[in-house]
């Protein structure tokens, strides 16, 4: 079965801090993507790329980067944490055309 | 994005059909069907998706009405693991640069033993 994982389930990180969401996945997709849920406001797109050492602003990228250094790895990054990062991110990848695949995602609370 | 109404929630006993409606009056002719589904504690898992034809998979049927406005997705026998938050979603497929997934708020499935 594909995959897409994602490197922790939870995480509490301090305000300030700078913070690494890492995501692999192993089938080779050439999009990956990185969202936010939170109640109530749906899905949020905060990055996505669609090759290698692309990248590409989604709706919210403010206080973000990301890295994608190789095709299986796309790395979200928190570069100061802040309290109102607080939430559920989601992975995704998928190949063109086609439908995503998300990994099971991380809660991050900033204390 | 075209939008998707579906009901907030409904109930299903298990091991019984499940029909989950979805209206799109505004979708466009590009404008694929998609539907996910988000259990607890998880993140979206995709179910199916569909253009003009009926389609099938392994994990369900999607039923497009001939004048598109609507679908149903259905799920053929509920069990406990189905409860789940159900999202039915257009996609231009058609527009690389919409990678945006539009999710609503859903349809929340409560399967009752």
């Amino acid at each position: 079965d594909v995959k897409v994982t994602q490197s922790s389930r939870y995480l509490v990180k301090r305000t300030g801090e700078k913070v690494f969401l890492e995501c692999v996945q192993d089938m080779d997709h050439e999009n990956m993507f990185w969202y936010r849920q939170d109640p109530g406001l749906g899905l949020r797109l905060i990055y996505f790329s669609y090759d290698v050492k692309m990248k590409e602003k989604g709706d919210i990228p403010e206080g973000y980067s990301v890295s994608r250094e190789k095709k299986e790895r796309f790395s979200l990054i928190l570069e100061s944490a802040s309290t109102n990062q607080t939430s559920m991110y989601l992975c995704a990848s998928r190949e063109t055309g086609a439908g995503y695949t998300f990994g099971s995602g991380t809660r991050l609370t900033v204390v | 994005d075209a939008k998707t109404t579906q009901p907030n929630s409904m109930e299903s006993n298990e091991e019984e059909p499940v029909h989950l409606p979805c209206n799109h009056s505004t979708i466009s002719g590009t404008d694929y069907i998609h539907w996910y589904r988000q259990l607890p504690s998880q993140g979206p898992e995709y179910v199916i998706h569909g253009l003009t034809s009926n389609v099938n998979n392994r994990m369900a049927s999607l039923a497009i009405a001939e004048d598109r406005k609507s679908s149903t997705l259905i799920l053929h026998r509920a069990t406990l693991r189905d409860a789940a938050v159900y999202y039915c979603i257009l996609r231009d497929e058609w527009d690389d640069g919409n990678n945006r997934l539009a999710f609503g708020k859903g349809n929340q499935v409560v399967v009752i033993p």
